[in-house]
């Protein structure tokens, strides 16, 4: 089991510069999200999915897209990056239901310039 | 005012002693607790789930007091390795099941 996989590690893109983080999981985990970690914020839920073809909007969408076509995969799209868009992002799983097992990727840092 | 609220430290504690840090919540409905730990450039990994009655694991203690709303974290004979942030998550069941995590304790073990 590779457990939640994300690339790249780390990325830096001009300011207005599209994207896709990617996220997958070998779990067959129905819920999947994306974080981003800021310092003194915390993490910060920006989307969700409780299943393939279902998604919805966290605490800060803007500027972010999802799709969930697979149980497996859950990417992120940066639409027109911004300098506010820098960040550690995180993609997480786990089954409906069992809050406990949480699983994180190791991250992606992403700068903006 | 943030859903879940830390002290984000550092705590700077010597080998051995014991440490304990709270975690406040706001909304009343939160019905689940959990505490995550995060080493540096690392993602956050489950440490323990918090229960009504309590939850000791080692030298790991959670506990919740939903009448003042908080939980807390106690570590007993701290060891260099629990160097690490500490984030608190909570949840209001309501369908979605969304994580609330707090900004974290920084907690540095001093031998």
């Amino acid at each position: 089991n590779a457990g939640v996989t994300q690339t790249p590690k780390f990325q830096v893109l001009k300011t207005g510069q599209s994207m896709t983080l990617q996220c997958a999981q070998d779990m067959n985990h129905e819920y999947m999200s994306w974080y981003r970690q800021d310092p003194g914020m915390g993490l910060r839920l920006i989307h969700y999915s409780v299943g393939a073809g279902i998604t919805d909007q966290g605490e800060v969408p803007n500027g972010y897209n999802v799709s969930r076509s697979t149980t497996e995969d859950f990417p992120l799209r940066l639409l027109s990056a911004a300098p506010s868009q820098t960040s550690v992002y995180f993609c997480a799983s786990r089954r409906a239901g069992v809050l406990e097992e949480q699983y994180f990727g190791p991250g992606t840092r992403l700068t903006v310039t | 005012r943030k859903e879940v609220e830390q002290d984000p430290g550092p705590f700077n504690v010597p080998e051995g002693a014991t440490v304990a840090f709270n975690c406040t919540y706001s909304n009343s409905a939160s019905q689940s607790f959990f505490w995550y730990r995060q080493d540096c450039r690392k993602e956050p990994k489950l440490l323990m789930s918090v229960y009504s009655s309590g939850n000791e694991d080692g030298r790991f203690t959670a506990q919740l007091n939903r009448a003042s709303q908080y939980i807390s974290l106690l570590i007993r004979d701290s060891k260099l390795s629990d160097s690490a942030t500490y984030l608190c998550v909570a949840i209001a069941n309501f369908g979605n099941e969304k994580l609330t995590f707090g900004t974290g304790t920084r907690l540095t073990i001093i031998p």
